[in-house]
């Protein structure tokens, strides 16, 4: 019974092609989040969606692109990768974003790695 | 914009040995604070968090946190550590108002020595 699941765990690509990670949480939860971890296990916010409604748009790159077909799912599409992208991201999802005060609940992490 | 400091990137210390993470944060406005803990190869999970009230929290393994305003701190303790306590450790910053958005801190790696 995974709270927040990610696929795929490890994605392997060659530098400029396209690639999407899939996001679920199943907590009944209104917001999830897109973080990019990076090397250095440092953590970043890149998107984050409310009821399907994106609510933080971090200064990423426009070739990255979230969407969201219903509240349960966060999906993340990025075109022409590039060297950079690697990274571990973190899917996550809390109960309502306006309630800053809550906890965040984490996905396993997809490890991409752009060759 | 609200920050976080986490000072050390890696702590060692023996097993059943005290541990002091620390942690110092920057905000002009009413703040909420967080430790997370990420152990090898999974996503984050929530350790304890301050809201209000009382200054010292605590987890339900052992750890423990204390906000003080005035040093703008939230230090991570605990008194005897395990082997399996060996993981990153993250804090984080939230502010009052507004949509939820999370400053991590750069975290501690926590390493037990047996």
């Amino acid at each position: 019974d995974t709270a927040v699941s990610q696929t795929p765990k490890y994605l392997v690509t060659q530098m400029g092609n396209d690639k999407s990670i899939k996001c679920e949480q199943n907590l009944g939860h209104d917001t999830m989040y897109w973080y990019k971890q990076d090397s250095k296990k440092f953590l970043k916010i890149m998107f984050s969606y409310n009821n399907k409604e994106l609510i933080i748009n971090e200064t990423v790159p426009n070739r990255f692109s979230p969407k969201s077909p219903d509240k349960a799912h966060l999906n993340l599409h990025i075109n022409s990768l590039e060297l950079g992208d690697s990274a571990v991201y973190f899917c996550a999802s809390s109960q309502d974003a306006s309630a800053t005060y809550n906890e965040q609940f984490f996905g396993p992490g997809t490890r991409l790695t752009v060759l | 914009a609200q920050s976080v400091t986490q000072l050390d990137s890696q702590v060692p210390v023996f097993e059943e040995a005290p541990v002091e993470l620390r942690c110092n944060y920057s905000s002009s406005v009413s703040v909420y604070l967080f430790w997370y803990v990420q152990y090898p190869n999974q996503g984050l999970q929530l350790l304890l968090k301050y809201l209000s009230g009382s200054t010292l929290v605590e987890s339900i393994n052992g750890f423990e946190a204390e906000f003080n305003k005035s040093q703008t701190s939230f230090h991570l303790r605990k008194p005897s550590v395990h082997i399996s306590d060996t993981a990153e450790y993250f804090c984080a910053v939230t502010v009052s108002g507004g949509y939820q958005k999370v400053t991590f801190g750069t975290g501690t790696k926590l390493q037990v020595i047996p």
